[in-house]
């Protein structure tokens, strides 16, 4: 049973239009989201990140949506440019406990195309 | 400064053998993780170390996998007998304090168990 859910495996766009990354997660206790970037042969890498007391985070071309109600977020990559091309990981903090691990979806691999 | 570091890059053993696996985590950072990536997932919780104590170990699959952090810094990911459903890519990653702080990745550890 997957808490953290990205249910398109890959996505392609053209440079310069916008990506849209979109992420799901079953468990109403999560209460910080986080997306990575993940070249070949490299580790994740932090991108942008969402407490649950906002609905928006923008930070240069990328923006993360929250929608507590509907337990979905959305990465918005705009303009998209080749080198965005990666795999992008959603994560959430794992409630109670210690809170210090996060628990990822799948990924889906974007690819920008020039 | 320097990011987190894992050695080795690539680790080939033969089913029922003992590996261990290091990470040198960002100076200062006093939280340690380690994930395990398989093929087309995200990364998956193992272990999560505060100081030299591992604050929540309930990732570890069984008994075969151990995790130390004598001196607060360094990390070794133990596992003891080998099978070949352990081949995976093991990710490290620090934080400078651990609850929702950003975790910093290391570019990993290829297991391979033949």
């Amino acid at each position: 049973d997957q808490q953290v859910k990205q249910n398109s495996p890959s996505l392609s766009v053209q440079e310069g239009r916008i990506s849209i990354l979109n992420c799901d997660y079953t468990n109403s206790m999560f209460d910080y989201f986080l997306w990575y970037k993940k070249y070949p042969a490299e580790g994740p890498t932090f991108l942008i990140s969402i407490s649950s007391i906002k609905d928006k985070n923008e930070d240069g071309r990328f923006t993360v949506f929250l929608n507590k109600s509907a337990k979905h977020l959305s990465l918005h990559i705009v303009p998209s440019q080749p080198g965005d091309s990666a795999v992008y990981f959603c994560a959430a903090s794992s409630p109670g406990g210690s809170q210090g691990n996060l628990i990822f979806g799948k990924g889906t691999k974007l690819s920008v195309k020039p | 400064g320097a990011g987190v570091s894992q050695t080795p890059s690539n680790k080939v053993t033969e089913k029922g053998k003992y590996v261990e696996l290091r990470c040198d985590p960002i100076s200062g950072h006093t939280a340690l993780y380690w994930y395990r990536q398989s093929l087309g997932q995200g990364p998956e919780f193992l272990i999560y170390f505060q100081g030299t104590g591992a604050a929540d170990d309930s990732g570890l699959p069984n008994d075969r996998f151990f995790a130390v952090r004598p001196e607060g810094s360094v990390s070794t990911l133990k596992i003891q007998r080998t099978e070949r459903g352990d081949s995976a890519v093991y990710l490290c990653a620090s934080s400078l304090v651990g609850i929702a702080d950003t975790q910093y990745f290391g570019p990993g550890t290829r297991l391979t168990v033949l």
